[in-house]
């Protein structure tokens, strides 16, 4: 149980285009999803947490027009780089909170590697 | 906000030998302490977590402790296997947040 998935796996993409990233809950049902951004050799950076039916929350630094999340149902988040710039390349990981026994967890997605021309 | 550092960024250590990694947290209302494993391209995979109402716990060749009062906790790997190599990740998270705050990493290397 608990398995989130992310589509696509990788992505190439020229600057300028918009690209999006889906992040599902396979079964269960996320209300909270969240958005990492990991650069090679690097930690986990928190960019958002989605809250379905509601407006994500950005991290300090991260633009809410470039990289637009919408959570439109408890099971599904979508992250949208817009105008994309080489800069953008990364691995995009998303998490949904689910429950283990008696208490919240975060379960990973397999990650998105972006790149861009 | 929730300030989370790890040492060493790099450990190498002979098969069979133990490695021990790390962290320290800043906000004393964290109270959950997750421990990742992390391979290369591939997601973080939880491998043993704390809460702030024990001290210690242990899953096999894994072990975690934590000490509220100096506000540190430690990954124990005992055992250890050339399939132990990846990056492990500690984290965070206070009571009354939903985010994960993650320390920086620490790339184990296993020398068969």
């Amino acid at each position: 149980g608990a398995v989130v998935s992310q589509h696509p796996s990788w992505v190439i993409c020229k600057s300028g285009t918009s690209v999006k990233i889906e992040c599902r809950s396979l079964d269960f049902q996320a209300t909270t999803m969240f958005w990492y951004r990991q650069f090679p050799k690097q930690s986990l950076m928190l960019m958002a947490t989605s809250n379905e039916g509601s407006k994500a929350t950005y991290e300090q630094g991260v633009e809410k027009d470039k990289f637009l999340i919408n959570h439109a149902s408890l099971t599904l988040s979508t992250l949208t780089v817009t105008s994309a710039h080489p800069e953008d390349s990364s691995f995009y990981i998303c998490s949904a909170e689910g429950t283990r026994g008696s208490y919240n967890e975060q379960f990973f997605g397999p990650g998105t590697r972006l790149t861009v021309l | 906000g929730e300030n989370v550092e790890q040492h060493p960024s790099t450990l190498s250590v002979q098969e069979g030998d133990s490695a021990v990694i790390k962290c320290t947290y800043s906000d004393s209302a964290s109270n959950y302490f997750p421990w990742y494993k992390q391979e290369l391209g591939k997601r973080p995979q939880l491998i043993i977590d704390i809460r702030s109402n024990v001290g210690e716990k242990k899953d096999q060749r894994i072990a975690v402790t934590l000490n509220k009062t100096a506000k540190h906790f430690s990954l124990h790997i005992t055992e250890t296997q050339p399939e132990d190599s990846a990056v492990y990740f500690c984290a965070a998270k206070y009571s009354g947040a939903n985010n994960l705050f993650f320390g920086t990493g620490t790339r184990l290397t296993i020398i068969p």
